[in-house]
């Protein structure tokens, strides 16, 4: 059964820092998605990794993928505000058909 | 841009209703999906369908069934509705080994 973990499950940073949100999964997958989801909003799709080694780039945030390690990265670079909001990774299973989440990292970004 | 649409975005009900919630999809899109989101619990997988007529069952289908007649349309249905399924309702579609577009989401509230 594949399981995805996120941590940390709160991050609380100042303006200005970097930091990195790790995802975990269980077992074989080379196909792994990043959300965004705003407090009373749905989710939005931020980043594809779909092979070991992909590494995208959107702004101030970095996402990475090492399929052997079973790991993916999201890198925050100088957090602003408007970063506030609760990251999701998705892994997506062996049949190809679903997607297994992980239980979000909510981040606070103070000023 | 992909659309994702949702029949209600609040929903007010009484236990022991049979409650409709639809989601229409624009792109086409073999795979929907039906999640509940709850604080704490993350995104959960009700049902999915990657065929007009096929479903199959999420980790949690317990009190609710799915209707696909059509591709571009995917219901849920509440057969009685009860208090503990109060919750965030999100609908989502994708092609295969693609990331899911959502929808903006039904809050469901069951009194």
């Amino acid at each position: 059964e594949l399981k995805v973990e996120q941590n940390p499950l709160f991050l609380s940073m100042q303006e200005g820092k970097n930091y990195t949100i790790y995802c975990n999964y269980s077992t074989t997958s080379d196909r792994l998605y990043w959300y965004r989801q705003d407090p009373g909003k749905s989710l939005e799709s931020l980043f594809v990794l779909l092979s070991n080694g992909a590494v995208k780039q959107e702004g101030r945030l970095m996402a990475s993928l090492d399929t052997k390690a079973r790991l993916s990265t999201l890198h925050i670079t100088a957090a602003v505000h408007d970063l506030s909001a609760t990251y999701f990774c998705a892994v997506e299973d062996s049949y190809g058909q679903n997607f297994v989440f992980g239980p979000g990292t909510r981040l606070s970004v103070l000023p | 841009d992909v659309k994702v649409t949702q029949s209600s975005r609040y929903l007010v009900k009484r236990t022991g209703e049979k409650v409709f919630l639809e989601c229409v999809q624009d792109m086409d899109h073999e795979n929907m999906f039906w999640y509940r989101q709850d604080p704490g619990l993350g995104l959960r997988l009700i049902y999915f369908s990657y065929d007009v007529k096929m479903k199959e069952k999420g980790d949690i289908p317990e009190g609710y069934s799915v209707s696909r007649e059509k591709k571009e349309r995917f219901s849920l249905i509440l057969e009685s509705a009860s208090t503990n399924q109060t919750s965030m309702y999100l609908c989502a579609s994708n092609t295969f080994s693609y990331e899911q577009y959502f929808g903006p989401g039904t809050r469901l509230t069951v009194t």
